[in-house]
């Protein structure tokens, strides 16, 4: 049972254009949501998060929405840069108290010039 | 910090040989993950430890695998035998907290079995 999914495995963007990178969720209990980027032959790294308390978060061109109605977050990324090239993974805490993070299959993003 | 150390970085062995695979979290964190990727699954967790104490073996495959942490720096991931499906990188991460605490991964072991 996939509790968070990410359907495209792959998005191709131009220079300077947005990124839009999307996840689903299956689990309403979810109360929080991060984004790890992921660079070839690196381990993934930390992004952006968002708390259900809210329902967007901004950090320089990175910016995550949450609709929790919908069970759906975004990464939108503006403007697209060349280095942002990567694996984007969704992943959510499976409780508070655990340190189990459940994470999307990944998007790969690439960014051209 | 030289944040989590994780070694070797490639390991390729033949089938049915042991594995070891090691890491050493970020000092004063108080949580270590391993997680394994591959195409199939995506990055999936396999183990975790509070204070060099195993919690949630869940994801851990088999029998055949099994996760050490003697100390606070230092953490194992055992495969044996090792079997080509267990082909994948394997990551160790680790974290202050549990929840929403940020986990910072290593780089990763690839293995790769012949």
């Amino acid at each position: 049972d996939q509790q968070v999914k990410q359907n495209s495995p792959s998005l191709s963007v131009q220079e300077g254009r947005i990124s839009i990178l999307n996840c689903d969720y299956t689990n309403s209990m979810f109360d929080y949501f991060l984004w790890y980027k992921k660079y070839p032959a690196e381990g993934p790294t930390f992004l952006i998060s968002i708390s259900s308390i809210k329902d967007k978060n901004e950090d320089g061109r990175f910016t995550v929405f949450l609709n929790k109605s919908a069970k759906h977050l975004s990464l939108h990324i503006v403007p697209s840069q060349p280095g942002d090239s990567a694996v984007y993974f969704c992943a959510a805490p499976s409780s508070s108290n655990t340190g189990k993070l459940i994470f999307g299959q990944g998007t790969t993003l690439q960014v051209k010039p | 910090d030289a944040g989590v150390i994780q070694s070797p970085r490639h390991e390729v062995t033949e089938m049915g040989q042991e594995v070891t695979l090691r890491c050493k979290p970020i000092s004063g964190h108080d949580y270590l993950f391993w997680y394994r990727q591959t195409m199939m699954r995506g990055l999936e967790l396999l183990i975790y430890f509070n204070n060099n104490v195993p919690i949630d073996d869940s994801g851990m495959p088999e029998d055949r695998f099994s996760a050490k942490m003697p100390n606070a720096s230092f953490s194992t991931l055992k495969i044996q035998p090792s079997e080509p499906r267990d082909s994948a990188v394997y990551f160790c991460a680790s974290s202050l907290g549990a929840g929403s605490d940020t986990q910072y991964f290593g780089p990763g072991t690839r293995l790769t079995v012949l």
